[in-house]
């Protein structure tokens, strides 16, 4: 099964930062990676998906890179109430398909 | 406009059975894979099953196969995960899922989830 880390745990930040959020995999998976959002309560959403395609209706205050083994999301201009939530990425390259343990932005 | 509702949660004694359902609507059913995705509260999200648009090809994680069975029934928009032999550890929130394509893909739109407690 592919392993999926993402880093940090938990990430502090102030309303107007860019933040960055890191998403590995154990093996290449290509460009087969989505990101989602998810708020306490609630769903998960889809945010990116192919490691960079922003899905329609999301901020491009949102962004996603890389490929192979390593990926990005860069949230910048981190709004209240919309951004400060929990981001999961999740490769689907190969199944079992899996997700990454979640990194949560919290306020600082 | 795409709903996902799930229904069939519930509290179930180890070793029992539930048979959660979620009935689908705001767009053509047959013609995406679907996808259950579970979460403990307060845990991360782990993907549990997928299933093609004609229910032909079925995927499970590791944590499943052999208990739990994914099935679609096209007519009725209604997408069915059988759960059987439950443990405690299958506590957790289930999330019926809309692919964008086939079995193997990205989840677009998420259904609101139905708890399912496994306790004596």
């Amino acid at each position: 099964d592919i392993q999926m880390t993402q880093s940090p745990y938990t990430l502090s930040a102030s309303l107007g930062d860019r933040v960055t959020i890191t998403c590995r995999a154990s093996q290449s998976i290509g460009s087969w990676l989505a990101w989602y959002q998810q708020k306490p309560g609630k769903a998960p959403n889809l945010l990116i998906y192919k490691a960079s395609t922003l899905q329609s209706g999301v901020p491009s205050r949102f962004s996603g890179s890389g490929s192979g083994t390593e990926f990005t999301l860069t949230i910048s201009n981190l709004q209240p109430d919309d951004d400060f939530a929990t981001y999961y990425c999740q490769q689907y390259n190969n199944f079992p398909l899996t997700f990454g343990g979640g990194t949560r932005v919290e306020i600082k | 406009e795409v709903q996902l509702v799930e229904s069939g949660g519930g509290l179930v004694q180890p070793g029992g059975s539930l048979r959660l359902s979620c009935a689908a609507s705001g767009f053509t059913f047959s013609s995406y894979g679907m996808t259950w995705v579970r979460q403990v509260p307060g845990k991360g999200l782990e993907w549990v099953s997928a299933i093609s648009d004609y229910g032909t090809t079925t995927h499970y994680a590791d944590s499943v196969k052999g208990r739990f069975s994914i099935s679609r029934d096209n007519s009725k928009n209604t997408l069915s995960l059988q759960v059987d032999s439950l443990r405690v550890e299958d506590t957790a929130i289930y999330y019926c899922a809309k692919n964008r394509y086939g079995s193997g893909s990205y989840v677009d739109y998420w259904g609101q989830g139905t708890l399912v407690t496994v306790s004596a």
